[in-house]
């Protein structure tokens, strides 16, 4: 069955590391998108991608990279830069544009220790 | 810009009794809109959307939407609640062709009293 999977489900970091969120589709859509949730926040645009070798930044951008090697992968790095890494971090999809269904990841929830 | 607004970030219900789920947007063009179902710990479900054909929208497990122009309004509503509706739920806008993603409200937490 196609779909997204995010790896791993729950993360655990050191202050001061970086860590990678893994996020596959084999939905053969061209464009990804990484959000944070915060409780009580909503869901908050990180990065977004619509072609390979392509991004740009969302709302939230500061401390995160990622990379869109291939068009089924996109990875999300948390880098040390990012003081309040600790949250859910979901990732997403559309054939094409986001005015068509967005198929979501089951999350991956990062926590600081 | 876009934005929505989600009024009540809880909202309680008894099981059987209509559930009502308020939504408004803010866009300077004719928007998209999506009502998405979260559970816990779980990624987003697409509950259902409208993209400007008919104002009453009707999804899946029985929900159903009317987008009001003139209220800049996106209610969800389901007649009789079930147990197993008890979610988070997000509305979510995107204009044009959304290519920067959805925006999203802050979430309303549904709670079914049996």
């Amino acid at each position: 069955d196609g779909g997204i999977t995010q790896s791993p489900k729950y993360l655990f970091r050191k202050e001061g590391q970086n860590v990678t969120l893994s996020c596959e589709q084999n939905l053969n859509h061209d464009a990804m998108y990484w959000y944070r949730q915060d409780p009580g926040q909503g869901l908050r645009l990180i990065y977004y991608s619509q072609i390979v070798n392509d991004f740009q930044k969302g709302d939230i951008a500061e401390g995160y990279s990622v990379s869109r090697e291939k068009k089924e992968s996109f990875p999300l790095t948390v880098t040390s830069a990012q003081k309040n890494p600790t949250a859910f971090y979901l990732c997403a999809s559309t054939h094409g544009v986001m005015n068509t269904e967005a198929f979501f990841g089951q999350g991956t929830r990062l926590t600081v220790v | 810009a876009q934005s929505v607004t989600q009024l009540g970030s809880h909202v309680s219900v008894s099981e059987g009794a209509l559930v009502l789920l308020r939504c408004n947007y803010s866009s300077s063009v004719p928007p998209y809109l999506f009502w998405y179902v979260q559970y816990p710990n779980q990624g987003l479900q697409l509950l259902l959307k409208y993209t400007s054909a008919a104002t009453l929208v009707k999804g899946i497990n029985g929900f159903e939407a009317e987008f009001k122009k003139s209220e800049t309004s996106f209610h969800l509503t389901k007649p009789s609640a079930h147990m197993s509706d008890a979610a988070e739920y997000f509305c979510a806008v995107v204009t044009g062709r959304g290519a920067d993603g959805l925006t999203f409200g802050k979430g309303t937490h549904l709670i079914i009293q049996p």
